[in-house]
């Protein structure tokens, strides 16, 4: 079956540099691939969403990319900031899903600390 | 809008209580869905519904029930509480479809504790 792999350790940086979280599949690859950012307390949030044949996504100050080959996305948050501080889930959209319903995969999520 | 609603935040239960989680959404989404989350595992999908009167088993269906009598509402029925079942619920709509419209948007969670 289907795994996702994210970094279980929490990611430590400082202001203004560039986190980049990780986001590792076995098997298939989805049709989409999506990264969500959960706040204490707090449901997850979409952020971005990337196609299996799109090499690189971008939003603001996020940047995702999608290397099938790897089985691997990575999501980048460039100048960070301590608001930046979440953790952040990848979820893989695997298509086809039967009676038009597509599930989620979701990844057990990497927090990231952005400290001042 | 509210976006997807959900209630009570916080619950404790004795094994072996029943309760109902309620959860509503006022985006006329197609699609709803329950998560539960642990620590350490990623999200886990309980059910879901494709539409009003259609729900279905997701990877951890076990002593829990659903049901969609409207496309705004959709309930978690646990039946009967076990220890197992402490987690953290999530409801989750999506306006259905592959892609973008299955991007789900999520309610702030139901903390469960069954002592």
């Amino acid at each position: 079956s289907q795994k996702i792999e994210q970094n279980s350790e929490a990611l430590n940086i400082q202001e203004g540099k560039t986190a980049t979280l990780t986001c590792n599949y076995t098997n298939y690859s989805p049709a989409y691939l999506q990264w969500y950012r959960q706040d204490p307390g707090r449901g997850p949030v979409f952020l971005l969403l990337i196609r299996e044949n799109e090499k690189e996504k971008r939003k603001e100050r996020l940047k995702v990319t999608f290397d099938t080959t790897l089985k691997q996305s990575l999501f980048h948050i460039t100048a960070s900031q301590p608001a930046d501080s979440a953790t952040y889930l990848c979820a893989l959209d695997m298509g086809n899903g039967s009676g038009g319903y597509n599930k989620l995969i979701f990844g057990a999520g990497t927090r990231l600390a952005v400290h001042p | 809008n509210a976006g997807v609603t959900q209630t009570p935040k916080f619950q404790v239960l004795k094994t072996g209580q029943s309760m109902t989680l309620q959860c509503a959404q006022d985006m006329n989404h197609e699609y709803m869905s329950w998560y539960r989350q642990d620590p350490g595992m990623g999200l886990r999908l309980i059910h879901y519904s494709v539409g009003a009167g259609i729900t279905d088993q997701g990877e951890v269906p076990n002593g829990y029930n659903v049901s969609r009598s409207t496309t705004e509402d959709f309930p978690l029925r646990l039946l009967s509480a076990a220890p197992s079942q402490t987690s953290v619920y999530f409801c989750a709509s999506a306006p259905g479809g592959l892609g973008a419209k299955n991007i789900q948007y999520f309610g702030a969670g139901t903390r469960l504790s069954v002592l």
